[in-house]
């Protein structure tokens, strides 16, 4: 696959526990939200999104927290699987063109 | 991945030479772009189009065109290749927003 991820942050979880991921976005006014997840070799797949007027939503096992006063964004992964093991990406826009801005990623390596 | 096709998947070619990558998309959808991943940078916006002739620059778009004549296809085109364009290349398609964005499997091209 590419190597897409040669100096990214690493966050390694054992399996079973819950996962945590960053992202600082850059633009006050974007309104909405998105994380990707991507593996090797693969485009991004859609996770989940958030849109600016709500702080917590939740998906299967995912949920992302938006935090506007500081430009936080986190993802949170309920009892992390195998599978889970990839490249996070936030991504962020702010305007109906839905032209998002990409934060560098995460990668989440899930150790069994 | 949502009907979305690339074409080619990998590509080598000699610096200075044009090169034309293809995404095909059966969605039907109004919105398509253009990404380049790169190491360190996640994705970065090249161009998008926002129905059939109408495209706009993206933030990174110096050294690239793009056509879109139907509204299944988006063309990027690299008139006159770089090694700086060595690059993973990916295509995506969205409804009007805010809404999430599907991604294509990528285009690996290499300038030589």
């Amino acid at each position: 696959g590419e190597s897409v991820g040669l100096h990214l942050p690493t966050l390694s979880v054992q399996e079973g526990d819950n996962s945590i991921i960053n992202c600082a976005y850059s633009n006050s006014a974007s309104d909405y939200f998105i994380w990707y997840k991507q593996e090797s070799g693969k485009g991004p797949q859609f996770i989940i999104d958030i849109r600016s007027n709500m702080d917590k939503r939740q998906g299967q096992r995912v949920t992302v927290l938006l935090n506007k006063t500081v430009k936080h964004l986190s993802l949170q992964i309920a009892a992390t699987q195998p599978g889970d093991s990839a490249v996070y990406f936030c991504a962020e826009t702010l305007d109906n063109f839905n032209k998002f801005y990409f934060g560098s990623g995460t990668k989440l390596n899930v150790k069994p | 991945d949502a009907g979305i096709t690339q074409s080619p998947r990998h590509k080598v070619t000699e610096t200075g030479t044009p090169v034309t990558l293809r995404c095909h998309q059966t969605e039907n959808h109004r919105y398509m772009y253009w990404y380049r991943q790169d190491p360190g940078h996640g994705l970065r916006l090249i161009h998008y189009s926002y129905g059939v002739k109408d495209t706009d620059k993206g933030e990174v778009s110096d050294g690239y065109s793009v056509s879109r004549s139907k509204t299944e296809d988006f063309l990027l085109t690299l008139e006159s290749a770089t090694s700086s364009q060595t690059s993973v290349y990916f295509c995506a398609i969205s409804a009007p927003g805010p809404t999430e964005a599907f991604f294509g499997q990528g285009t690996r091209l290499t300038v030589v």
